[in-house]
Formats: structure tokens, sequence, C-alpha cells
């Protein structure tokens, strides 16, 4: 089975500072996903890239930064941590084509920002 | 508003009973449906898609889709008690496109 992980598994951080979370995918996709999941909300997209060295902006961007250094690995940096920021966050990683949708999620990793 | 909208927020039912869950889009060009159960502490997994009108059954599972409607429900025969998760709906412009929008989720509660 497809396989992505996620590090760290949880993480408390300070109101502006720097944050950064790491996912990594065995799976040999070329899609990968930063979601967050709120109370309420449900899944979220951040950002996402579709090959390495390219991240695009998803629905919720601002506060956000994203970088994908190869096809394996994807980050997700929060250059200066709020409050509101708060939250899980899901990576997840997909391959291309038709018919070829399904996301495969890692564990996610479980942000409080004081 | 959001554009995928899952009813009813919670549910409980008994184990052996059935559960349904409901899904709506309310975007006209989200018409591929997918749906995702996550359990406690856990990334969510996908259970099946559904695309074209009809029924679709796996195992347990039958997703239901009325495309004139944009309605999309998930059934559950026999549930279980480690059926107990968040289920998720989610929907998608087209296939083998970047983006899928996720409703907020129905938390189902499956008692012995």
């Amino acid at each position: 089975e497809a396989a992505v992980t996620q590090s760290p598994r949880s993480k408390v951080a300070v109101t502006g500072g720097k944050v950064t979370l790491s996912c990594h995918q065995t799976n040999n996709h070329d899609y990968m996903y930063w979601y967050r999941q709120d109370t309420g909300h449900g899944l979220r997209l951040i950002h996402y890239s579709y090959v390495a060295d390219s991240t695009e902006k998803g629905d919720i961007p601002d506060g956000y930064k994203a970088s994908r250094p190869s096809q394996e690995n994807f980050s997700l940096i929060l250059e200066l941590a709020s409050l509101s920021q708060t939250a899980v966050y899901f990576c997840a990683s997909r391959p291309t084509g038709f018919n070829q949708d399904t996301q495969y999620f890692g564990p996610g990793t479980r942000l409080l920002v004081l | 508003q959001q554009k995928v909208q899952q009813s009813p927020e919670s549910l409980s039912v008994p184990e052996g009973g059935m559960a349904s869950l409901n899904c709506t889009s309310s975007d006209r060009n989200f018409q591929y449906f997918w749906w995702y159960r996550q359990h406690s502490g856990e990334g969510p997994k996908a259970l099946m898609s559904i695309f074209s009108d009809g029924d679709k059954k796996e195992g347990r599972f039958t997703a239901h889709l009325n495309k004139a409607s944009l309605h999309v429900s998930l059934h559950i025969r026999d549930s279980q008690p480690s059926d107990s998760a968040l289920y998720f709906c989610a929907a998608s412009e087209q296939t083998g496109g970047y983006k899928v929008v996720f409703g907020s989720g129905t938390r189902l509660l499956v008692s012995p």
C-alpha cells in the first residue's frame, strides 16, 4: 500500500516562530498536497505540487509557504506562526492520470501554537 | 458557502444496523465524488469513488449518485463498531485534475 509519512507527529510552537512540517512519500506519485483540518471545516487545501521544484497555491495559502525539493519530499513552512494556525495538518499524494484520483494521506501533524 | 455539504453532522447506529450518510454539491461543475473514512488519530483513507448515476457496491458499502441533483449517499450495511469514524465526502470537477473539495464530515458511532 502507498506510504506517506509526516514529521513531526506533533509540535508546540510559539507565536511568531518559524515552523516546518515535513512529508515524505514512497509511492512515486507526482501530486502532493497539504491540507489543514479544523473541526467543522473538514479538510482545506493549503498548497499542492505536481512536480519537483514547483508549488501551487490552494484555497487557503495565506501565512503558509511550501517547498518540493524532490518528488518524494514536500514541506509546509509557517514563517511567522499564529494562534489561528493551530490545527491538524495532513499531507497526501496521488498518482497522475485519468481515473487516478485517490489521494493517500499521511497520519497527520498536530500543531499547537501558543 | 461550502461547495460540498454533508448531513447529518453525527449519526449513531446499533451494531448490525444500517448507516446512511448524505452529501450534496452546490456547484454543478463538481460531479465526481469520493468517500473517505478517518479513524481517530489517523489520516483519511479512501473508501470508494462514484462517477456515474446509480449504485456502486463494495462489500458492505453502497454509494448512490444522482447527477441531476448532485446528491450522493453512502450506505453501510451490517455496521460494525470498527466503522465508527469520521466520513468525508469529496468532489471534483474532473478526474485527473488536481483539486478535490472535501465536505466537513459526518461522525458515525456504531454501538455494540
